[in-house]
C-alpha cells in the first residue's frame, strides 16, 4: 500500500520567503509527526497532530513554524520569513495511535528546504 | 532529560564483516528502545525494537538486546552486505511520548 508522501522533494526559497510543506499520511492512520533533521544530526520532534488537533507543538521553534491538519489527514507545515538557519530537511511521519512507545511511525522520504 | 548517545560514524567495513554500532541511553523509567535506519534516497524506517530489559530485538539480520545494567542497546550483524549501507539511529520514546534520536551513525560497506 502507499506510504507517507511529502512533496516537494526539495524546495529552494531565498531568505524571508513563505514557504509550505505537505505531508500525505497514511490512509487511516490517526497521528501525524512532524521532525525537523539538521545535516549530521538526528530528527528533532516539532509537532505531533492526533486527527485534526495539534496535540503537541512544543517542538516548533518559534512562531514563524505553524502547521495544519483540516481534515485529520493531510498536513501543511508552514514557514514564513524563512531564515538560512531554517534550511534542513523536514520528516513528517505517521501512525495508527499516538503511543510513541508502542505505536511504529512510519516515514515519508522528506522535503529538504534550502534558504539562501 | 532522556538522551541517546550513539557512536560517531563514518563506519566503513568490507562485505561479510561483523558489526557493532553502539548505542547507551539516559532515560526516566525503562522506555521501549528503537533502531531505525535510513537508507539512500528513503524515509527513516524502523528496523526493530526491545520494550523492557533483556528483550532483543532483530530484523534482517540485525539485533540488539536491552541491556538496563549497562544503559545501552547496541546494534550488531553477524555479515553484512554493500546493501546494509545507510544511516541507523538509535532512539527511545521519552516521558513526553516524544521520539528521541541519537546523532546517526553512517555505515560504508565495501564489496
Amino acid at each position: 500500500g502507499a506510504g507517507v508522501s511529502q512533496t516537494p522533494s526539495n524546495k529552494v526559497t531565498e531568505k524571508g520567503k513563505y514557504v509550505e510543506l505537505r505531508c500525505d499520511p497514511i490512509s487511516g492512520h490517526t497521528a501525524l509527526y512532524w521532525y525537523r533533521q539538521s545535516l549530521g544530526q538526528g530528527p528533532e520532534f516539532l509537532i505531533y497532530f492526533q486527527g485534526t488537533g495539534a496535540a503537541d507543538d512544543s517542538g516548533l521553534p518559534n512562531d514563524r513554524f505553524f502547521a495544519v491538519r483540516p481534515e485529520g489527514s493531510v498536513s501543511t507545515l508552514k514557514i514564513q520569513r524563512t531564515e538560512r538557519g531554517d534550511s534542513a530537511m523536514y520528516l513528517c511521519a505517521s501512525s495508527l495511535g499516538g503511543r510513541a512507545g508502542t505505536d511504529t511511525q512510519y516515514f515519508g522520504p522528506g522535503t529538504r528546504l534550502t534558504v539562501l | 532529560g532522556d538522551s541517546v548517545t550513539q557512536m560517531e560514524g563514518p563506519v566503513t567495513l568490507s562485505e561479510e564483516a561483523f558489526l557493532t554500532i553502539n548505542c547507551t541511553y539516559t532515560a526516566t523509567g525503562y522506555p521501549s528502545l528503537f533502531w531505525y535506519v535510513q537508507y539512500p534516497g528513503e524515509g527513516l524506517q524502523l528496523l526493530l525494537k526491545a520494550t523492557k530489559a533483556d528483550d532483543k530485538g532483530s530484523n534482517k539480520g540485525f539485533e540488539a538486546t536491552y541491556r538496563k545494567e549497562t544503559t545501552s542497546f547496541h546494534l550488531e550483524k553477524g555479515s553484512v552486505q554493500v546493501s546494509d549501507s545507510a544511516v541507523y539511529f538509535c532512539a527511545l520514546p521519552n516521558r513526553d511520548d516524544k521520539i528521541i534520536f541519537g546523532k546517526g551513525t553512517r555505515l560504508h560497506i565495501l564489496p
